[in-house]
């Protein structure tokens, strides 16, 4: 089945270590996107790429890195300069032929820092 | 700024109709989009609306206002599984990107 896959589901770290979250898609989707959720909040954009080898920072991208080496592919790093980073992380990928609204997402990385 | 304003709770009875409003202040307006989450669950798309009118799919409604920055998702024939966050998007950015904004979403309650 086609779809996008994140890992892990559930992460634990320490203050200062940086923590990569893993990024999967196999829907042929030029577009892939990072997005943020806090408890009873929206989803808030941290990086998005249209392309291979391309991307572009969102709204919260400090603290944040990416990479889009491969088109299925697209990590997030959170680094330790990220100051309030236990949150919900969502990736989502789009078909960026035209511009439907569409978003399709994966199930999420719950990151907790202790 | 750019924001978008929902509801934050809506309670309602199973067989009754809601509806959860929202209201945008964004730079760029290309459509509007809405998405249900279940509780820890992935976002699901239910709607786009790139023009002015209503757009009707199975149970679910999606009307928008572009003149007055304003649009609604209805929900008919309520079910306890409709129990979920929903969440209006605004497509803020020309060209082909469906790079998103998000409402803070509305908390809905479906009572037996």
């Amino acid at each position: 089945d086609g779809g996008i896959t994140q890992s892990p589901k559930y992460l634990f770290r320490k203050e200062g270590q940086n923590v990569t979250l893993s990024c999967e898609q196999n829907l042929n989707h030029d577009a892939m996107y990072w997005y943020r959720q806090d408890p009873g909040q929206g989803l808030r954009l941290i990086y998005y790429s249209q392309i291979v080898n391309d991307f572009q920072k969102g709204d919260i991208a400090e603290g944040y890195s990416v990479s889009r080496e491969k088109k299925e592919s697209f990590p997030l790093t959170v680094t330790s300069a990220q100051k309030n980073p236990t949150a919900f992380y969502l990736c989502a990928s789009s078909s960026d032929r035209r511009g439907t609204g569409e978003l399709f997402f994966g199930e999420g990385s719950r990151l907790t820092v202790l | 700024g750019q924001s978008l304003e929902q509801p934050s709770e809506v309670t309602a009875v199973e067989g009754a109709i809601v509806q959860i409003n929202c209201t945008y202040q964004t730079s760029g307006f290309y459509g509007l989009s809405w998405y249900q989450q279940h509780d820890g669950g992935a976002p699901t798309f239910l709607s786009y609306n790139a023009l002015d009118g209503l757009e009707e799919t199975g149970r679910f409604s999606s009307f928008l206002s572009r003149s007055d920055s304003y649009g609604y998702l209805l929900l008919q024939e309520l079910q306890m599984k409709d129990s979920a966050s929903y969440f209006c998007a605004v497509r803020a950015s020309s060209g082909a990107t469906n790079k998103l904004i998000f409402g803070t979403g509305t908390l809905l309650a479906v009572q037996p």
